[in-house]
This record gives structure tokens, sequence and C-alpha cells, in this order.
């Protein structure tokens, strides 16, 4: 199976500072069909269902700000929040669809600093 | 509009069994793959199982392979995991959940509000 592994596990930024965080495959999640990147980013708010981000690495779902970047490559993927607002608290995951299972980073806590 | 509604949690003793829906609307059920994903209390998010279309090819996280068991009626627009020999650790939020992907397997675009498993004597 493939482990993702997730950093930091938490994280506190100021409101309208950058927000970084990182996730790392156990092995490379290429698709050679499509050259793509099979990982995907969800923001967690409690109470909530997940709320797909990023697809194909880089990808920005329908509907999400343009402050969500995503990028990378390999083994090392980055979700970026460009100016942090109230709104974005949340747990953040990395998601392989490479092979199956399917399996989630540990999750990170964005908190306001 | 696209409707993805879980159903049948509830309390069970280990051992037990259980069986949840996912009845879904608003698109073309038959062309997409459904996954379902948990999350115990205090926890993160556990990927469980997909069931793909139109093969209806099933994959299973390893922590519950044996014991749950996906299936899908496209005449009903329903999914369902039937989760046997239910161990306290099974204890968790059970969300359905739409792929993006027209027939093929990718991450999960659409989720349910959840159904809430627990199993405890």
């Amino acid at each position: 199976d493939i482990v993702m592994t997730q950093s930091p596990d938490s994280l506190a930024v100021s409101l309208g500072e950058r927000a970084t965080i990182t996730c790392k495959s156990s092995q490379i999640v290429l698709d050679s069909s499509n050259n793509g990147q099979s990982l995907s980013w969800y923001q967690h708010k409690p109470g909530q269902p997940p709320k797909l981000l990023i697809y194909w690495a880089s990808t920005r779902h329908s509907g999400v700000p343009d402050r969500f970047t995503g990028s990378g490559s390999g083994t090392d993927f980055t979700l970026t929040i460009s100016s942090l607002q109230p709104e974005d608290v949340a747990v953040y995951y990395c998601q392989q669809y490479y092979s199956p299972p399917f399996t989630f980073g540990q999750g990170t806590k964005l908190d306001i600093k | 509009q696209l409707q993805v509604v879980e159903s049948g949690g509830g309390v069970v003793q280990p051992g037990g069994s259980l069986r949840l829906s996912c009845a879904a609307s608003g698109f073309t059920f038959s062309d997409y793959a459904i996954h379902w994903v948990r999350q115990a209390p205090g926890k993160g998010l556990e990927w469980v199982a997909v069931i793909s279309s139109p093969e209806e090819r099933q994959y299973y996280a390893d922590s519950v392979k044996g014991r749950l068991t996906i299936s899908r009626d496209n005449s009903k627009n329903t999914v369902y995991l039937q989760l046997n020999s239910l161990r306290p650790e099974d204890t968790a939020v059970y969300y359905c959940a739409k792929d993006l992907g027209w027939r093929r397997l990718s991450p999960v675009d659409y989720w349910g509000q959840g159904t809430l498993v627990t199993v405890s004597s």
C-alpha cells in the first residue's frame, strides 16, 4: 500500500499570510496514461463532509478560490494557501488515487495565529 | 441537483452486522464509481472501499478486507456497504462519495453527510 505522510501535523498562520502543507507519498503516483500525478487535496471542517480542492496535483476543482494552489511531482507535493482567510480554518488531507487502497495522509490542522 | 444520502447507521454489538445504503440522484449513476470513506472519533479520514462502474470492480482497505462488502444496484441508484464481524475500531462516521471521473477511478468530488456506526456492547 502507498503511505501518505503530511507535514506539519498542525499549523497556525496569521490572516493574510501564506500557509504551506506538504505531502509525501511512499512511491511515485504518476498515471502514465495521461502523465498526471494521481494526488488530490481535501478540506474538512467540523460537522461538514470533506470538500475536494485539488486533483491531478494542481487542478483546482470547480468553485475553489484561486488562493488554493497545488504543486509537486514524483513523491513530493504541496498545498499552498496564498492569503489565509478565516474560512480556511480546517483540516487538510492529501490522498493518492494511483493505486487502491486510495490512502489519505494523516491530516494537517490549520488554525489562525 | 446532485445528492448522495447515506442511511443504515446505528449501534451494533461487537461481532454484529450492519448494512449501509447510499442513495444517489442528480447524475447518471451508472457512469460513476462510488466510494466509502470513514472517520473515527478524533481521527483522520480513512478510505474504506470503492465499486467501479460499469465493471463493478471492488477494492478495499486492508483494515476491512474480508469483513466489508460493497455492492451496487444501478436500477435503484444505490450502493450498499455490508459490514460484518464488526469491531469497536469500526466505530466511525461513514461517508458515501461520488467519484469525479467518468467510468474511471479518481478522487471523490461529492460527499454525503455521513452516517454514524457505533460498535459497542
